[in-house]
């Protein structure tokens, strides 16, 4: 079946530190978005990326779509980075209907 | 403001007493779908809705309805609630041919 998986599960890191967060997918897909849930439950858009790299601000992503993974990229860490990071999908044969991943749960230490 | 606007926000409730949770949008669109959170699941899509009187299942229909009698509203209905209900509900939108989904604040529901 469509899989999107999403790695590491946790990650722990100290304020300042550099992390990258992947997410392999395992078909083509007409779109893919990066969201952060915050430790309130609030689900925020980070990007719209089914290719290419955009930034904004410290964080980042990738996404090469013939290869089926995308990466968000966080600099500098914050405590308010903290949270879970989900990468959701939509594949073409599938109408358009966004798939998410586990996530990835942040934790950055002051 | 543009925004989904879900009620209750938190809710306790027992089982087989019937709920409805509201979503409300004031963007105009066309699309509206409605996700159940779980730990370690991610979020499921339960329905979604391409437009008034438009419904489909999602990935995880079972013990849920859902209505779209206006083009602003898509409430999701437990007519009997049962313990593995209990969830984070999430109700989003979207404009017709567009990418990015816009999520209200969640709905927690505890069913005893």
């Amino acid at each position: 079946g469509i899989q999107v998986e999403q790695s590491p599960p946790d990650l722990i890191l100290q304020e300042g530190a550099n992390s990258t967060l992947r997410c392999n997918f395992s078909d083509s897909v007409n779109n893919l978005q990066w969201f952060h849930q915050n430790p309130w439950g609030q689900l925020i858009n980070l990007f719209y990326i089914p290719s290419g790299t955009k930034q904004n601000g410290r964080l980042s992503a990738t996404t090469v779509a013939t290869e089926r993974y995308s990466l968000l990229y966080i600099s500098s860490s914050q405590t308010t980075d903290s949270g879970v990071y989900f990468c959701a999908v939509a594949f073409y044969n599938q109408g358009g209907k966004l798939i998410f991943g586990q996530g990835t749960e942040l934790s950055v230490k002051p | 403001e543009a925004q989904v606007t879900q009620n209750p926000r938190y809710l306790i409730t027992v089982t087989g007493k019937k709920l409805t949770v509201t979503c409300s949008q004031n963007m105009n669109h066309e699309y509206m779908s409605w996700y159940r959170q779980d730990p370690g699941l991610g979020l499921r899509q339960i329905y979604y809705s391409m437009n008034v009187e438009v419904t489909d299942k999602g990935d995880v229909p079972e013990g849920y309805k859902v209505s779209r009698k206006e083009k602003r509203n898509f409430p999701l209905i437990l007519e009997s609630p049962s313990p593995n209900q209990t969830s984070l509900y999430f109700c989003a939108s979207r404009k017709s041919g567009a990418n990015v989904l816009t999520f209200g604040a969640g709905s927690r529901l505890t069913v005893l």
